[in-house]
C-alpha cells in the first residue's frame, strides 16, 4: 500500500509564483487535512476536508486554497507564493469517526 | 492561540534513561490525546494515544500519563535508546473529528549512546 502520497518533494518558488502541491491517498479514508510545520509551532492546520466536495479551514488558511473532488485526492494550491509560506508542507488522511492520522512524506517548499 | 502547550522544546537523555515530555491543552471538549512520531525528513507517525477515562497507558517502553483535573498529559520513555532520537508531538482532537487535530510545538529528544 503506497498510503500518503505527497509531490513534489521539493519545491522553489519565487515570490508571486502559484502552484499546487499535490495529495493522494489510496486508502479510502474520508477526512484529508493539510499541514504545515515550521520550527517551534509545531504542525498547524491549513484546510481539512471531511469527504468529496467538502472543504473548510483550519488555523492558518490565508494564502491557501483546497479542492476535494475525489475521495482519494486533495491538491493545496497557492495562489500568489509569499515568503511566510516558506515551510514543510503535510497531507493526512483519516477514516470516518477515526482520530488516528496517516500522513505522507512532506513536501518542502521555499519561497525567495 | 495554541490549545496545546508542549515542553520541553529540546531534550538530551543519556541511554538507558527516562525521557519525559509534557503537554497541557485548554479546550475541555478534546477526548483523544495521542502522541506522533517523527524522523528527519518523514512524516509524523502515531505512537500511541490515550483518552481521558484513563490515567495512564503502557505500550511496551512507552507510557502515556493522563490528568484530567490539571488538564495535562506526559509521554514517558523508559529505557531510552539511540534509535528514539526523533521530534515527539503530542496532540488532542474530539472522537471522530481527527481531521482536526491539534498539535503541540513539539520536542527534539536526542538519546546519547
Amino acid at each position: 500500500n503506497a498510503g500518503v502520497t505527497q509531490t513534489p518533494k521539493f519545491q522553489v518558488l519565487k515570490t508571486g509564483q502559484s502552484m499546487t502541491l499535490q495529495c493522494a491517498q489510496d486508502m479510502n479514508h474520508e477526512y484529508m487535512s493539510w499541514y504545515r510545520q515550521d520550527p517551534g509551532m509545531g504542525l498547524r492546520l491549513i484546510h481539512y476536508s471531511v469527504g468529496a466536495g467538502i472543504t473548510d479551514q483550519g488555523e492558518v488558511p490565508n494564502g491557501y486554497n483546497v479542492s476535494r473532488s475525489t475521495t482519494e485526492d486533495f491538491p493545496l494550491r497557492l495562489l500568489s507564493a509569499a515568503p511566510s509560506q516558506t515551510s514543510v508542507y503535510f497531507c493526512a488522511s483519516s477514516p470516518q469517526r477515526a482520530n488516528v492520522l496517516t500522513f505522507g512524506a512532506g513536501s518542502r517548499l521555499t519561497v525567495l | 492561540q495554541q490549545q496545546v502547550k508542549q515542553s520541553p522544546q529540546s531534550l538530551i537523555v543519556q541511554k538507558g534513561g527516562i525521557s519525559i515530555i509534557n503537554c497541557a491543552y485548554e479546550n475541555t471538549a478534546f477526548d483523544y490525546f495521542p502522541w506522533y512520531q517523527q524522523f528527519p525528513g518523514k512524516g509524523p507517525a502515531l505512537l500511541i494515544a490515550i483518552r481521558p477515562d484513563v490515567s495512564e497507558k503502557k505500550e511496551g517502553r512507552f507510557t502515556i500519563s493522563f490528568n484530567k483535573s490539571a488538564k495535562q498529559f506526559s509521554l514517558h520513555i523508559m529505557d531510552s535508546q539511540p534509535g528514539d532520537s526523533a521530534t515527539y508531538f503530542c496532540a488532542a482532537s474530539r472522537r471522530g473529528g481527527g481531521f482536526k487535530t491539534i498539535f503541540g510545538a513539539g520536542t527534539r529528544l536526542f538519546v546519547k549512546a
